[in-house]
């Protein structure tokens, strides 16, 4: 089955850059989407496609739309950023969906 | 706007069979090209996809749990049922159903309802 590693936590000074990856084979050639799971709430997407936003979500948020690892980058890391981030494909050689085992993003 | 909200039991035994219902607004499963996944959440661990079906009736299910899952959906109530049998206390989670579309290959859950947390226990 397809498998999509990230670090398990990254660490980040409030107004710096956090940046977050993604592994897995051959994932530049597929849309990446990535999720914000804030604490006792449901996720809430952030990026899609790689790098394309939802009407809502800040500027701030950005995703790397080829290449490997895909990223998701966020710029002046506010305290509300703190929250867990996972990131999700579609496998087609088991036609299923894919999230990676998640980035718990702590605002030092 | 879409929401979605997940009903159902909080506690079932195990080797019970869970029966989960989304009820959801905003859009219709009678749309061309939507659809509604189901996707878990054990305390403390990542997300799991589980099940999806789109409006025509399509559905997939994950590879490791396909054979204890079946999705259908009542488009007049704008519902999506999961039942999934046998439970066991490993099958204790959150349970969130979201919506999506097609392609799958573009696939993406947004939004989410607000996850219901079921425990497996006797």
């Amino acid at each position: 089955s397809y498998v999509l590693t990230q670090p398990p936590s990254v660490s980040v000074a409030p107004g710096q850059t956090a940046r977050i990856t993604c592994g897995g084979n051959n994932i530049g050639n597929k849309f990446v989407h990535w999720y914000q799971q804030r604490p006792g709430q449901a996720p809430v997407l952030v990026v899609y496609d790689g790098g394309d936003r939802p009407s809502g979500i800040p500027e701030r948020f950005s995703g790397s739309k080829s290449g490997s690892p895909a990223t998701l980058t966020i710029s002046r890391v506010e305290a509300g950023d703190e929250a867990d981030y996972y990131c999700q494909v579609w496998d087609s050689s088991s036609d299923s969906w894919v999230f990676g085992g998640g980035t718990k993003l702590t605002v030092l | 706007q879409i929401t979605l909200k997940e009903s159902g039991p909080r506690l079932v035994k195990p080797t019970q069979t869970l029966t989960l219902t989304c009820t959801f607004s905003g859009f219709s499963l009678s749309t061309s090209r939507l659809g509604v996944a189901w996707i878990r959440q054990p305390p403390g661990k990542a997300l799991e996809w589980l099940a999806l079906i789109y409006w025509n009736d399509d559905k997939r299910y994950s590879p490791s749990l396909k054979t204890r899952l079946t999705i259908t959906k009542d488009t007049s109530k704008n519902q999506v049922v999961l039942t999934m049998t046998n439970m066991d206390p490993v099958d204790t989670a959150t349970y969130y159903c979201a919506h999506t579309h097609v392609p799958a290959a573009k696939g993406k859950f947004d939004p989410w309802g607000q996850g219901t947390l079921v425990t497996v226990s006797s």
